[in-house]
């Protein structure tokens, strides 16, 4: 079956970087796109951009160009995000899901608090 | 971007009631529509896509309806355990966009 596990819980300081992982199981990861989404407290769902495995090619929210940087490992079937310059408003958790067309699964999500 | 509106933002319903939840595009996204469902601490899950398929392994009394702007998520008769928030995505453009969601209650 599908299953995305991201990593753990992330406490970092402003204006550091921090870097959250997804890896996939249960299908080939190399012919599905996979998209981040963000969810800060109390609000809505955001979309940040997606990944194709297989080539490398991305695509972003322009919001979040500069902010977000996207990559994948073809070897151990993880994709990553990297979150750079962060900033109180970047507390939030981060999910990534599975979409060649819909978002069709999606990982747990990742917390990520940013505080000194 | 394109706007995605959803109302009403907080439903409260009783078991077995038929319950209607809204989602509005501030343009017409030609039913590249679909429908999320979130429960507390838990990451989003696929009910329904393009309007008005049923994703694999949601019960048939979650549908979906709607075209242009409007569109439509109906639970035929709510069940405990469909106490969740629920939001609307667009993909018919980019970015993609989400509602803001409705969080339904039980009454």
């Amino acid at each position: 079956q599908v299953q995305l596990q991201q990593s753990g819980t992330e406490l970092v300081k402003p204006a550091s970087s921090v870097k959250i992982s997804c890896k996939a199981s249960g299908y080939t990861f190399t012919s599905n796109y996979m998209h981040w989404i963000r969810q800060q407290p109390g609000n809505g769902l955001e979309w940040i951009g997606w990944i194709y495995p297989g080539n490398g090619n991305t695509k972003y929210n322009q919001k979040f160009d500069g902010k977000a940087t996207l990559t994948a490992d073809k070897s151990s079937s993880t994709a990553y995000m990297q979150l750079s310059s962060l900033t109180s408003e970047d507390s939030a958790v981060y999910f990534c899901a599975r979409g060649r067309t819909t978002l069709d699964y999606w990982g747990q999500g990742v917390m990520v608090t940013v505080s000194s | 971007d394109i706007q995605m509106t959803q109302s009403p933002s907080f439903l409260s319903a009783s078991v077995g009631e038929r319950v209607t939840l809204s989602c509005r595009a501030s343009q017409n996204i030609n039913k590249y529509l679909d429908w999320y469902q979130q429960k507390l601490g838990e990451a989003p899950k696929l009910l329904i896509y393009n309007t008005n398929n049923l994703h694999t392994g949601i019960p048939s009394r979650f549908s979906g309806s709607g075209s242009g702007t409007d569109y439509t998520l109906t639970i035929s008769s709510l069940q405990p355990e469909d106490v969740a928030t629920y939001f609307c995505l667009q993909r018919n453009s980019w970015p993609r966009t989400f509602g803001g969601g409705t969080k339904l209650e039980l009454k």
